[in-house]
């Protein structure tokens, strides 16, 4: 069984322009999560798909956006970026649709830049 | 909102030595609580919960509601057990998802 991918490991960017960053879930895991973690914060909570839907979401703006796909992979897109977005971002993976009472697996993060 | 407060960004023990670290939260409701814990060069990954009501690693953490507490300890820590700890809640569905701690950088000295 493999465990969660993330991709890229880094990326720079600069203020204004969209990222894409991607996640593999674990086989068989439906529900989907991102975390955004700055320097020396716990992660943060974005949002949460589960079957390919929003079923849940922190205090982030329409900026952040998301999709699953049925392969088990997901993305999340920031639109119009900004210096404070600069940060680790994180996925999860799990199953159910009350996911944070189940083991969230994590992957190893992207590291995002914006200058 | 949720809130999950871990006072201590470093704590720093002998090995052998009683661990504890605190972890306060603030709700309203019946949360579920958890630490999740990370090692070197290792992603994050779960420790225990309190739903599970077991011990891991002979870490246990106990919650508290009247002090709404959940301290994770153990009676006698080893080098190995050098991580960075989060506490972390939830208010149940997947509408709120983890709400996390600051962490604590847990350093064992040999």
């Amino acid at each position: 069984e493999t465990g969660v991918t993330q991709s890229p490991t880094h990326l720079i960017k600069t203020r204004g322009q969209q990222v894409t960053l991607r996640c593999s879930s674990q086989s068989g895991h439906n529900t989907v999560s991102w975390y955004q973690q700055a320097l020396g914060q716990g992660p943060q909570f974005i949002f949460q798909y589960y079957r390919e839907e929003e079923n849940g979401r922190g205090n982030f703006p329409p900026r952040f956006s998301g999709l699953q796909f049925p392969n088990y992979s997901s993305e999340l897109n920031v639109n119009a970026l900004e210096l404070d977005d600069s940060a680790l971002y994180l996925c999860a993976s799990s199953t159910g649709q009350e996911a944070p009472y189940n083991e969230q697996f994590f992957g190893p993060g992207t590291r995002l830049t914006v200058l | 909102a949720q809130r999950v407060t871990q006072p201590e960004k470093l704590l720093s023990v002998f090995k052998g030595a009683p661990v504890e670290l605190k972890c306060n939260y603030s709700y309203s409701g019946s949360p579920e609580l958890f630490w999740y814990v990370q090692y070197s060069r290792q992603r994050l990954q779960l420790l225990l919960r309190h739903i599970s009501r077991e011990s891991i690693k002979g870490f246990t953490a106990d919650l508290n509601k009247g002090e709404t507490s959940f301290h994770l300890k153990k009676p006698f820590a080893q080098e190995e057990d050098s991580a960075m700890y989060y506490c972390a809640s939830t208010s149940g569905g997947g509408a709120d998802g983890l709400t996390f701690g600051k962490g604590t950088h847990l350093i064992i000295q040999p």
